[in-house]
């Protein structure tokens, strides 16, 4: 079945340093791909997506390329702020019979320290 | 707009007790999901209705699990009886259309069972 596997974490940064926080699949069919954030106390907030190969998914200063060819769709992003501090997870959705559910990861946790 | 909103947000219940979850998706979205999220692992899917039906009740992993929801607005998830692996967090999203991947989520309900 569809599944996504992201690193393990707390991922702890410094304020301004680079994050790379890596994320693969596998799905049946072509999926589109998601990264969902969920700050501290609210519920999950879609911060970008991809929705064919090759796409480059962007908002916040993040950035996720959906790259077929190593089923991969990292997030990065130049330079954190402590208000990134969240729970970061990556998800697919494939269309089933018209519609579509989504498959996460486990999430990471991301922790920047000013 | 108003968006997804869950209650209660945190629930603590005895192992054999009853508890209903309710969620109100954004007016007019006629796709509501439910998803949980054991502690750790990932979010996975429970449930997909459009409007009134259950179109995909795939992930629902009992029959102590019931989702109703009534001409088509709220919806409720009651557990009967409650067993510990119940525990987790309890996620709705809700989408406005017929396969529309941009599912906007509610904050959860924290569901503890002892």
């Amino acid at each position: 079945g569809d599944s996504v596997t992201q690193m393990e974490g707390p991922v702890t940064l410094s304020e301004e340093a680079f994050l790379t926080i890596n994320c693969t699949y596998t799905a049946t069919g072509y999926p589109s791909l998601f990264w969902y954030v969920q700050y501290p106390g609210e519920g999950l907030q879609l911060l970008l997506k991809a929705t064919k190969a090759d796409d480059k998914g962007s908002n916040k200063g993040f950035e996720a390329t959906y790259r077929k060819e190593t089923t991969s769709f990292h997030l990065e992003k130049g330079s954190v702020q402590v208000s990134d501090s969240a729970v970061y997870f990556c998800a697919l959705g494939v269309m089933n019979s018209g519609y579509s559910t989504l498959t996460f990861g486990k999430g990471t946790m991301l922790l920047v320290s000013p | 707009e108003a968006g997804v909103t869950q209650f209660p947000s945190h629930s603590v219940i005895e192992k054999g007790q009853t508890v209903t979850l309710r969620c109100d998706p954004i007016s007019g979205h006629d796709n509501l999901y439910w998803y949980r999220r054991v502690m750790g692992k990932e979010i996975k899917f429970l449930l997909h209705f459009v409007k009134e039906s259950k179109q995909d009740e795939s992930g629902m992993p009992n029959n102590r699990f019931l989702a109703e929801r009534t001409g088509g607005t709220y919806s409720t998830l009651k557990v009967q009886p409650a067993e510990l692996e119940d525990s987790g967090v309890y996620f709705c999203a809700s989408s406005p259309k017929w396969a529309d991947y941009e599912q906007y989520f509610g904050p959860g309900t924290r569901l503890t069972v002892t």
